[in-house]
């Protein structure tokens, strides 16, 4: 059964820190791995990854793929407020088109 | 970029009652929509997924007479919550991919159904 696991499940920091948010997953036919990030409404689409080791950035965002140990990771550093959110990672296969989404991380950044 | 649009953005209902849910995609083409449904603190949830011009493929545990999805055209997709109860209140968003490139989902803003 396809699953898609995210920790921590909750993460409280102040601004400045840096964090990292987990996702790991198991997914048939596995195509790319996708980060979204939601606030109040419908999720915003951060990064797309589909090969192993190569780092996407968007500012203080970052995030890396291992397809060996079938992992990724989104890096946010100097954390601010604005980055309280969820953080969704979604596993998207080949062989049909519908994403597995992860539980979420829930960040929340104190000032 | 791509835009998806819902309509409406949130919606109060009595229990008994139909809720017609619109999503489309205002500049381009979505061979494929996605419905799903959010419960407050979870994840997203997958409802179905719908190709245009065919018939919607529902997920284990969904009820196809009750959240009829119709994918008339390339830029439209249509959720309908029938016989609406309070069990059925929940955050409702879809998402449309497009025909080439790597098949990302662009989603709308999402509706908010309450029933009463």
């Amino acid at each position: 059964e396809d699953k898609v696991v995210q920790s921590p499940l909750s993460l409280v920091v102040h601004e400045g820190d840096t964090v990292t948010l987990n996702c790991s997953y198991e997914v048939t036919n596995f195509r790319s791995l996708l980060w979204y990030k939601q606030e109040k409404k419908a999720p915003t689409f951060l990064f797309m990854l589909t090969s192993s080791g190569i780092e996407k950035k968007s500012g203080r965002l970052s995030s890396i793929l291992d397809k060996k140990e079938l992992f990724s990771i989104l890096n946010i550093t100097a954390t601010q407020t604005g980055d309280s959110a969820i953080y969704l990672c979604a596993a998207n296969p080949y062989n049909n088109n519908d994403m597995r989404f992860g539980a979420g991380t829930r960040l929340t950044v104190k000032p | 970029g791509a835009v998806v649009s819902q309509h409406p953005s949130w919606v109060i209902c009595k229990s008994g009652t139909s809720v017609k849910i619109e999503c489309r995609s205002l500049d381009f083409q979505a061979t494929t929509m996605f419905w799903y449904r959010q419960f407050p603190k979870q994840s997203l949830m997958l409802m179905a997924t719908s190709n245009e011009g065919s018939k919607a493929t529902y997920e284990q545990g969904v009820e196809k007479d009750k959240f009829l999805i119709n994918h008339a055209s390339l830029t439209l997709s249509t959720l309908t919550v029938t016989s609406a109860h309070p069990e059925d209140s929940s955050f409702y968003i879809c998402s449309a991919q497009g025909s080439i490139g790597l098949y990302e989902q662009y989603f709308g803003p999402g509706t908010r159904l309450t029933v009463t």
